[in-house]
């Protein structure tokens, strides 16, 4: 099975700062790699799929990057509603699936 | 609106079996991949299994297979998931969730229901 490493785990950060999170595969994955936002209580939303195309009605500061083992997520500017658990997932090679750990973006 | 309901969730207890049903509508179901992904609690996301748009290419995750099956009837527009032998560590939110483009498995998943709770306890 791929397994998906998030770093950091948690990471700490203003709102209006620059927010990079990385997602590692353990073998390649070419760009079939998606990113999810997911809050407390709400349903989990895709944000980025391809590794790179933002899914319909995500904005523009949220951007992805990166193919086969080494992936990037930022978000150019923290909003108050940025801050939550954010999970990569590879879709190359099924089953299974396998979601990254995740990582927790906090206010700091 | 695209929608999925999930329901069938509750407490059961170690070695009994339980049912999940999805309910879905606002989009061509027999077109996409549907899946079932669940979050144990305090942990993160776990896919458990997916099913094609004709259900010929199916797939659990190694910690359900022997032991889950999914399904899905096209004309009712509705995805269910059978576990048996259910154990603690099944305890979780399990979410529907729907392929993300017609007629493939790649691009992810772009419509999720809100959850349904299974809890095995004795």
């Amino acid at each position: 099975d791929i397994v998906m490493t998030q770093s950091p785990t948690t990471l700490s950060v203003s709102p209006g700062e620059r927010a990079t999170l990385s997602c590692r595969a353990s073998q390649s994955v070419s760009s079939n790699l998606a990113w999810y936002q997911h809050k407390p209580g709400l349903t989990p939303r895709l944000l980025i799929y391809a590794a790179s195309t933002r899914a319909p009605g995500i904005p523009a500061r949220f951007s992805g990057s990166g193919s086969g083992t080494d992936f990037t997520l930022t978000i150019g500017s923290l909003q108050s509603e940025d801050f939550a658990v954010y999970y990569c997932q590879q879709y190359d090679n099924w089953p299974p699936w396998t979601f990254g750990q995740g990582t927790k973006v906090e206010i700091k | 609106e695209m929608q999925l309901v999930e329901s069938g969730g509750g407490l059961v207890q170690p070695g009994r079996s339980l049912r999940l049903s999805c309910a879905a509508s606002g989009f061509t179901f027999d077109s996409h991949a549907m899946h079932w992904v669940r979050q144990a609690p305090g942990k993160g996301l776990e896919w458990v299994s997916g099913l094609s748009w004709d259900s010929g290419n199916i797939g659990y995750a190694d910690s359900v297979k022997g032991r889950f099956t999914i399904s899905r009837d096209n004309d009712k527009n509705s995805l269910h998931l059978e576990m048996n032998s259910l154990r603690p560590e099944d305890t979780a939110v399990y979410y529907c969730a729907k392929g993300n483009g017609p007629r493939t498995f790649h691009y992810g998943m772009d419509v999720w229901g809100q959850g349904t709770t299974v809890i095995v306890s004795s």
